[in-house]
């Protein structure tokens, strides 16, 4: 299957700083990823959808200054949380969307765990 | 709005049961709806999709039926193992707006041995 890997998969870092997460296509071309957050014990909320090439497309109530999003090929898209501070640690998951595959299927990365000091 | 519920929030069983895990969506209008198990602190794992046009799929001990003019889905487990143990999350894609998946609220499975 499809496999999507994302980079780091752990993050502490200190309030104030930007973290830069990744997230590939390792086996397949990704005209679309996705960028989802999770807190404790809740369930996946999408916060943006990237499309290859252009601006990326935030959910209601996600700051798009804060939540920088780049897809600059069709493997890779990246998610930085910049002037992070303690309420932005959460679990951090993308997934990508196939190519030419008729089940549209997403992959989903393992995620990244951000701890903001 | 795409809302997505599961029933039952919580489920602790003994081993060797048979499991039936309920999904629900408010728009019937929908593109496929994919069954995940989460293990704690870890990505999701996909276990069944199920397109529209599908009424339900199979893997292992694992079956996942679809209704969609009653906008439900059950996750049907088999002899249910210690290794189930896991939050199962149901994930809907509409046909209306951009692609994307809507989860639900998930179930957190607990099979004791």
């Amino acid at each position: 299957g499809a496999v999507v890997s994302q980079h780091p998969s752990r993050v502490i870092c200190k309030s104030g700083t930007s973290v830069k997460i990744e997230c590939r296509s390792l086996d397949f071309q990704a005209t679309t990823m996705f960028w989802y957050r999770q807190f404790p014990k809740q369930s996946l909320m999408l916060m943006a959808t990237s499309n290859e090439g252009s601006k990326a497309t935030y959910e209601q109530g996600v700051e798009k200054d804060k939540f920088l999003i780049n897809h600059a090929s069709l493997t890779l898209s990246t998610l930085t949380v910049t002037s992070a501070h303690p309420e932005d640690s959460s679990f951090y998951i993308c997934s990508a969307l196939t190519l030419g595959f008729t089940s549209n299927e997403q992959f989903f990365g393992p995620g990244t765990r951000l701890t903001v000091l | 709005k795409q809302e997505v519920t599961q029933i039952p929030a919580a489920l602790s069983v003994p081993e060797g049961e048979n499991l039936v895990l309920n999904c629900s969506f408010t728009d019937s209008a929908i593109y496929n709806l994919q069954w995940f198990r989460q293990d704690p602190g870890k990505g999701l794992t996909s276990l069944l999709l199920i397109q529209s046009s599908q009424r339900e799929q199979t893997s292992g001990r694992l079956n996942a039926s679809l209704d969609k003019s009653s906008g439900r889905s059950t996750l049907y487990i088999a002899a249910s193992q210690p290794g189930d143990s896991a939050t199962y999350l149901c994930a809907v894609v509409a046909t209306s707006g951009t692609y994307k998946y809507i989860f639900g609220t998930g179930t957190r499975l607990k099979v004791l041995a």
